[in-house]
């Protein structure tokens, strides 16, 4: 059955270092993948699209990478700032639909 | 432009008892989805909606859950009798247009059956 993992459930970093979040998956040949932003208590706010036939993608501060023979993607924080922290899901499609499959998140929290 | 928005906020009901979700989506899409999110858990969908039509349900438990979208516009989720299993925060999330985009998702309904 399809997988996917977040590296942890928890990720500690201190202000100004740069974070990187894990994404694993498989038994899934995702055509695109989405990074979200989730805050206690609200919904996912959409950071990034990726997809298949691109390595790398930019957003201020944000850089995610996708790597199909690895089956993995790599969500890059810059400068990391405290009110980063948050939960981040990454979200996989396959081609030809619509449906997302979320991973469980990682809760990143930037420390002052 | 306005986000998506839901009511109620919260709900509290005895199992066995009928609740609702109500969603209105953003101005123009024409793309709703409802998902249900467990405590620590991804959001997981129940049902997508194109235009009023129905176009993803496969995930939907339809022996007690059941949706609509009149007039493409507004869309309620119900869930008749609930058990305590259905306990969870459910969102209802919108895009616009064709082909791969983002999805814009309203503050959802934490629903506790007790």
């Amino acid at each position: 059955s399809q997988k996917i993992e977040q590296n942890s459930e928890a990720l500690n970093i201190q202000e100004g270092k740069t974070a990187t979040l894990t994404c694993n998956y498989t038994n899934y040949s995702p055509a695109y993948l989405q990074w979200y932003r989730q805050d206690p208590g609200r919904g996912p706010v959409f950071l990034l699209l990726i997809r298949e036939n691109e390595k790398e993608k930019r957003k201020e501060r944000l850089k995610v990478t996708f790597d199909t023979t690895l089956k993995q993607s790599l969500f890059h924080i810059t400068a990391s700032q405290p009110a980063d922290s948050a939960t981040y899901l990454c979200a996989l499609g396959a081609a030809g639909s619509y449906q997302l499959t979320f991973g469980k998140g990682t809760k990143l929290s930037v420390i002052p | 432009e306005a986000g998506v928005v839901q009511s109620p906020r919260y709900k509290i009901i005895e199992k066995k008892q009928p609740v609702a979700f109500w969603c209105n989506p953003i101005s123009g899409h024409n793309t709703l989805y409802w998902y249900r999110q467990n405590l620590g858990q991804g959001p997981e969908l129940l049902i997508r909606y194109e235009n009023e039509e129905a176009v993803d349900d496969s995930q939907l438990p339809k022996d007690r859950f059941s949706a609509e979208r009149l007039k493409g516009v507004d869309s309620t989720l119900k869930i008749q009798p609930a058990e305590l299993g259905d306990s969870a925060v459910y969102l209802c999330a919108s895009s616009r247009g064709q082909g791969v985009r983002e999805q814009y998702f309203g503050p959802g309904t934490r629903l506790t059956v007790t």
